[in-house]
């Protein structure tokens, strides 16, 4: 069985500070995880994804999150927030395709 | 341009009117599903298809049906729409499903927005 847990349904940030969005799973599986962003009154587009070549990932926008299998952990991270960052953002585990809840990013000016 | 494509984009019906939302993707992926959004409760599949012919009930597939008579098209029906199957609705795919990577790698549609009265 897989599942994938989203740790905060929303996050609120100062423009310009940095940004953790948190992301948990389980599989039976070495699993492939990504993260994918949503903005308002739109599809849902990759962010990023782990592959298992680097622990690493770095995607589009500055984004990058890091796989920490001891910790069962996929969070994503941005140094420095910007205004065009307020979006929902979905942590994705496959074998089984699941979507996590969503976390909602909010920028404040 | 490589895309996924969704018709209607806005849908009012009423209970128990039969309907149809179309999916079209143009670039010869294997795999597509269909999702539903809640608020609160993120994307949940409703069905997937492996490959032409093939398909199968994802998380909360009552109510749905779909087909797969041709590699690029991906129909969601509901025969007799109900209130509770209000939602946004979201076509995707993918290269293929053999591999987790390519898998997971999916391509989205626009949306359709359905109310049931």
């Amino acid at each position: 069985a897989q599942s994938v847990t989203q740790l905060d349904s929303h996050v609120s940030v100062s423009e310009g500070t940095p940004v953790l969005l948190r992301c948990n799973y389980s599989s039976s599986y070495s699993p492939s995880l990504f993260w994918y962003v949503q903005h308002p009154n739109k599809g849902l587009q990759l962010l990023l994804k782990y592959t298992s070549a680097a622990t690493l990932v770095k995607g589009i926008n500055g984004f990058e999150a890091e796989f920490k299998k001891s910790e069962t952990s996929f969070h994503l991270t941005k140094p420095s927030a910007h205004m065009s960052d307020a979006a929902e953002y979905f942590c994705v585990v496959v074998y089984k395709l699941t979507f996590g809840k969503g976390t909602l990013l909010t920028v404040n000016p | 341009e490589a895309q996924v494509t969704q018709n209607p984009r806005y849908l009012i019906t009423v209970t128990g009117k039969k309907l149809t939302v179309t999916c079209s993707q143009n670039m010869n992926h294997e795999y597509m599903s269909w999702y539903r959004q809640d608020p609160g409760l993120g994307l949940r599949q409703i069905y997937y298809s492996m490959n032409v012919e093939v398909t199968d009930k994802g998380d909360v597939p009552e109510g749905y049906k779909v087909s797969r008579k041709e590699k690029r098209n991906f129909p969601l029906i509901l025969e007799s729409p109900s209130p509770n199957q209000t939602s946004l609705y979201f076509c995707a795919s993918s290269p293929t499903w053999t591999s987790g990577v390519q898998a997971g790698t999916q391509y989205f549609g626009p949306g359709t927005r359905l109310l049931v009265l």
